[in-house]
């Protein structure tokens, strides 16, 4: 059994571009839920996948979007990059169903100059 | 709104003091809450939850609605308990949303 796995660890991008993150859920898990940690913050959910389906969403705007496909991995893209979007972002894998523990990659740093 | 606040970034105790980690709620639901933990160099990871009502590590959190708390404890401290520790709240009324803490870093001084 494999664990969350993220791609890339580290990025740099300039203001205005578009970058796409990786995520691969742990073996067996239908739900992958993503964060934004800014440094000396918790993590801020943007949105969960289920089944390939946004399954919420937290207060971010329409240019942060994500697709979970058919084997349960997902991207997080980021259109028209700001300064701010600088942050850790993670991704958490889970079985689904409000009990089951979610399990954490270990981030990609993304710095927007 | 739902919020989660853990009032010290910073908490400093001698192994085998007792700790204190103080996580406060706002939540109109019915909450659920965790506490989840970064050892130095490793991943996020799920410490314990309210619901499953166990000691982990030798840690405990109860739930006081009536003081929207949930505090971890845990008797006598050890050095392996140096960390980032993060209280977080599962909403259910906004598609099981979870809403985290900014952490607290605690540090066991041998």
């Amino acid at each position: 059994e494999t664990g969350v796995t993220q791609s890339p660890t580290h990025l740099i991008k300039t203001r205005g571009q578009q970058v796409t993150l990786r995520c691969s859920s742990q073996s067996g898990h239908n739900t992958v839920s993503w964060y934004q940690q800014a440094l000396g913050q918790g993590p801020q959910f943007i949105f969960q996948y289920y089944r390939e389906e946004e399954n919420g969403r937290g207060n971010f705007p329409p240019r942060f979007s994500g697709l979970q496909f058919p084997n349960y991995s997902s991207e997080l893209n980021v259109n028209a990059l700001e300064l701010d979007d600088s942050a850790l972002y993670l991704c958490a894998s889970s079985l689904g169903g409000l009990t089951e523990t979610q399990y954490f990659g270990p981030g990609t740093r993304l710095l927007v100059l | 709104a739902q919020r989660v606040t853990q009032p010290e970034k910073l908490l400093s105790v001698f192994k085998g003091a007792p700790v204190e980690l103080k996580c406060n709620y706002s939540y109109s639901g019915s909450p659920e809450l965790f506490w989840y933990v970064q050892y130095s160099r490793q991943r996020l990871q799920l410490l314990l939850r309210h619901i499953s009502r166990e000691s982990i590590k030798g840690f405990t959190a109860d739930l006081n609605k009536g003081e929207t708390s949930f505090h971890l404890k845990k008797p006598f401290a050890q050095e392996e308990d140096s960390a980032m520790y993060y209280c977080a709240l599962r909403a259910s009324n906004t598609g099981n949303q979870f809403y985290f803490g900014t952490g607290t870093s605690l540090t066991v001084i041998p």
